[in-house]
């Protein structure tokens, strides 16, 4: 299975922040015909995960733009440019090019 | 709106098989390209893709337990169904439904306690 490894485990950030999270994966994730299934999701505390991200750096529906999502093959970056208090909890990254799809450790983001 | 909501028992003895239900609104699973997974999630940790099925029918299992998974829906497609057989505690975890390869939209979470 393809491991995704994500640093740092825990940031620590003051609202208007700029921070940044790593996925690092064990293979690439390019697939033969040319596409990157690289996902971000924000799992706020008690609740479900939801969807930040898709396809390496396409935003989903109803997300702030202050999120971007960048990167290629084996490294992958989340950035959220200027943290909002709503933005806090555990941030996964997922890959869907092999299966079966694995996530990362997750990263929680937490106010300094 | 789309809409998920699982449901399950809550809690099963080792050795049992778990039953849940994915209901769902807003969307068919009729629908060409059309996708329904299952996730769980142990407390405190991460998450673990199950298994899916799709709109034609097709399934898709995790080779780590696919000997134990069984998914299936329901003929309205309005419903998708996960077994799991032989559980113990080690399947116990919060289990979550979601639409589409890139799960788009999630369920609230059942909780699953095995338990003797």
């Amino acid at each position: 299975d393809v491991v995704l490894t994500q640093t740092p485990s825990t940031l620590s950030a003051t609202i208007g922040q700029s921070v940044s999270i790593s996925c690092r994966s064990s293979q690439s994730l390019l697939d033969s015909a040319g596409n990157t299934y690289l996902y971000w999701y924000l799992q706020r505390p008690g609740q479900s995960p939801q969807l930040l991200i898709y396809l390496v750096s396409n935003l989903g529906s109803g997300v702030p733009n202050r999120f971007s999502g960048s990167g290629s093959g084996t490294d992958f970056t989340l950035k959220i440019s200027g943290v909002e208090a709503e933005d806090l909890g555990v941030y996964y990254c997922m890959q869907a090019t092999h299966a079966p799809w694995t996530f990362g450790g997750g990263t929680k983001l937490e106010l300094k | 709106q789309v809409t998920l909501k699982e449901s399950g028992p809550g809690m099963l003895q080792p050795s049992k098989t778990l039953s849940l239900t994915c209901s769902f609104s807003g969307f068919s699973l009729s629908t060409s390209g059309m996708v329904v997974s299952w996730i769980r999630q142990p407390s405190g940790k991460s998450l673990e893709w199950l298994a899916a099925i799709d709109w034609d029918g097709d399934k898709y299992y995790n080779p780590s337990l696919k000997s134990r998974l069984t998914v299936s829906k329901d003929t309205s497609n309005t419903q998708v169904f996960l077994k799991i057989t032989s559980v113990d505690t080690a399947d116990t975890a919060t289990y979550y439904c979601a639409r589409n390869w890139e799960l788009d939209y999630w369920g609230q979470g059942v909780m699953v306690t095995v338990s003797s």
